[in-house]
């Protein structure tokens, strides 16, 4: 069974202030990670595909490093503003020719003005 | 900017009825999926579709479930007898062809089983 595991499940922050969240996974069989922006009502937006060890994207304020060795991977957010609230998903491909992706609970992000 | 869609964003319906939910993928994307979201838990992945048929399904795609691209743009997933653990938030997303590309997900439609 494939556990995707994020932390915090939640979290405040004032606006202004930098944050980061973890995504971890199995790192065996290991073809790419996602990260996914959802906003209540709307379809979650595609940030960022990554697929090898030390892949840092960045998008803005939000950039994301992976670690496919020890099967994590970071989202940071600079200087966090109200909009960036949402839940941010990540969610895994295995290798093979299999596309389907094996989502973690989400972090809940709340930046209060 | 191209985008997935999803109708109805809302189906309620009694349990053993039949639904069929509808999305309307990217154009010039070739894969296509379904996800569902029951509430509290994490995004599931049901099936795929490639070519004109079912790449992978999960062990939730069971025989209550199938999918079907009628024309060159509809993407439907239908439930034939409706259960009340179907509820759930249900998610149609398409990628390009190429391995390492994004799923595009569509907002959702929330089925409701009474």
């Amino acid at each position: 069974i494939l556990n995707v595991e994020q932390s915090p499940q939640s979290l405040h922050v004032q606006e202004g202030d930098s944050t980061n969240f973890t995504c971890s996974f199995p790192s065996s069989n290991f073809y790419a990670l996602h990260w996914y922006r959802w906003e209540t009502a709307k379809s979650p937006e595609a940030l960022f595909v990554m697929t090898l060890n030390g892949d840092e994207k960045k998008k803005g304020r939000i950039s994301a490093t992976l670690n496919t060795k020890e099967g994590y991977s970071y989202l940071y957010i600079k200087g966090s503003q109200p909009e960036d609230s949402a839940t941010y998903l990540c969610a895994r491909r295995s290798s093979g020719s299999a596309r389907q992706l094996t989502f973690g609970s989400g972090t809940q992000l709340t930046v209060l003005p | 900017e191209p985008e997935v869609t999803q109708t109805p964003s809302h189906q309620v319906t009694q349990m053993g009825q039949e639904v069929i939910l509808r999305c309307v993928p990217i154009s010039n994307h070739l894969y296509f999926y379904w996800y569902r979201q029951i509430l509290g838990q994490k995004v599931e992945f049901l099936v795929s579709f490639y070519n004109n048929e079912i790449s992978e399904k999960s062990e939730i795609f069971d025989d209550q479930f199938s999918v079907e691209r009628p024309d060159g743009s509809n993407f439907t997933l239908k439930i034939r007898s409706t259960k009340l653990e179907d509820s759930a938030m249900y998610f149609c997303a398409s990628s390009a062809s190429g391995s390492r590309n994004t799923q595009y997900f569509g907002p959702g439609t929330r089925l409701t089983v009474l």
